[in-house]
């Protein structure tokens, strides 16, 4: 158990749709990244937080957007959802920006 | 565009022999590299590489970095069937900010 938290495990919505996943990072770490895996495009960097700052974007769609809050747990909402949206979406947390993170279990998302 | 090349893609061997994935980068602002080891779920993080030369071991597995060739090798040696994963490179960006630029990973099956 890594200490990282995701919240749902599985999420299965329809095209359309809104959804929000949330991560709670490990006690003490103040940077959270969002990955998406899927099949045919392996990890992907999204989007990193550092004590409710953004500091890096990757590829991360204009239908997505996340955030941190003051007590540092992040949230990623995902809008107009697409079938091609359907992955495995990672949170990750570290103590600072130069260090090693650490990841939760994930959040499956099937749009159908 | 940062790119991270890991070969082979999968490497099926039996129990007790030794093993090397490689992992080659190209990336603007290198800052360090990341082996990560994704069995069901969350990748589990293994080794942080930043400095040339060094070999960072851990019990079976041992990893170590060439900054000037620009790629790194993991070794894993007397093989155990609990080590089949797939095993994923990153590397860190900087770029005025942090991100991690993920390889396809190498999937290692290990055979009884």
């Amino acid at each position: 158990d890594s200490g990282v938290t995701q919240t749902p495990k599985h999420l299965i919505t329809a095209t359309g749709q809104r959804v929000t996943l949330r991560c709670s990072p490990r006690s003490g770490d103040l940077s959270v990244y969002w990955y998406q895996q899927s099949l045919d495009q392996g990890l992907q960097f999204l989007i990193h937080y550092y004590n409710g700052e953004e500091r890096a974007k990757g590829n991360i769609l204009e239908r997505f957007s996340a955030q941190q809050f003051p007590d540092l747990h992040s949230e990623l909402n995902l809008s107009s959802l697409e079938l091609g949206d359907s992955a495995l979406y990672f949170c990750a947390s570290s103590v600072g920006v130069e260090t090693e993170a650490f990841f939760g279990q994930g959040t499956r998302l099937t749009v159908v | 565009e940062d790119k991270v090349v890991q070969s082979p893609l999968s490497l099926v061997v039996h129990e007790g022999d030794t093993v090397t994935l490689n992992c080659s980068y190209e990336v603007t602002n290198f800052r360090s590299l990341l082996w990560y080891k994704q069995e069901k779920k969350a990748p589990t993080f293994l080794f942080m590489l930043t400095s040339s030369g060094i070999e960072k071991k851990s019990g079976r597995l041992s990893s170590i970095l060439d900054k000037k060739e620009l790629f790194s090798i993991l070794n894993i040696t007397a093989t155990q069937t609990g080590d089949s994963a797939v095993y994923l490179c990153a590397v860190e960006d900087r770029q005025g900010a942090q991100k991690l630029v993920f390889g396809q990973g190498t999937r290692l099956t290990i055979n009884p």
